[in-house]
């Protein structure tokens, strides 16, 4: 099974300043790395998938990149909106998608 | 709007049963796959069960396989988990996802709470 690591677990960043996810995955996962936003009581929504490329609706401060087998997910300037929990997926084995542990975004 | 939608969840005794239905529109359900994943209290998220598009190929989790049965009828628009041999590890928000993009899962159901219990 692939292990996906996120890191931090939990981030503070001000509002208005830049936010840094990571993702490690146990193995390559080629680009078949999506990422979630999950605020709570609601379900997760997708945000990037194919490691960069930006879901329909999701505004364009939100950027995903990788390199081997480190991705990042990077929100340019935080509105209050972005504060939650985010998760990357893994699904280059299919079907044995896997998540990572999330990393919750606070408000600083 | 494509949407899903979840019900059947519940409190049921440990080796009980549950029958989960996921109603979908917005779209043409035979032409997706589509999937379950579910979220124990202040867990994260953990893929519990696939099935194609025809329902013709199905896959379970490890921690599921042989309690848990997916399907699905498109006819009605609806996806299902028959849950059997109920455990307290299985309490959970379930949700079922629609898979695109080859792998990501867009939109997802607002989940049905289930919980094991005595």
């Amino acid at each position: 099974e692939i292990v996906m690591t996120q890191s931090p677990a939990t981030l503070s960043v001000s509002l208005g300043e830049r936010a840094t996810l990571s993702c490690r995955a146990s193995q390559s996962v080629s680009y078949n790395l999506a990422w979630y936003q999950q605020k709570p009581g609601q379900a997760p929504r997708l945000l990037i998938h194919g490691a960069s490329t930006r879901a329909p609706g999701i505004p364009d401060r939100f950027s995903g990149s990788w390199s081997g087998t480190e991705f990042t997910l990077t929100i340019s300037s935080l509105q209050s909106e972005d504060f939650a929990v985010y998760y990357c997926q893994q699904y280059n084995t299919w079907p044995m998608y896997t998540f990572g542990q999330g990393t919750k975004l606070e408000i600083k | 709007e494509v949407k899903l939608v979840e019900s059947g969840g519940g409190l049921v005794q440990p080796g009980g049963s549950l029958r989960l239905s996921c109603a979908t529109s917005g779209f043409t359900l035979s032409s997706y796959e589509m999937r379950w994943v579910r979220q124990a209290p202040g867990k994260g998220l953990e893929w519990i069960s696939y099935i194609s598009s025809s329902g013709s190929t199905i896959y379970y989790a490890d921690s599921v396989k042989g309690r848990f049965t997916i399907s699905r009828d498109n006819a009605k628009n609806s996806l299902y988990l028959q849950m059997n041999s109920l455990r307290a590890e299985d309490t959970a928000a379930y949700y079922c996802a629609r898979e695109v993009y080859n792998g990501g899962f867009d939109p997802w159901g607002l989940g049905t709470l289930v919980t094991v219990s005595s």
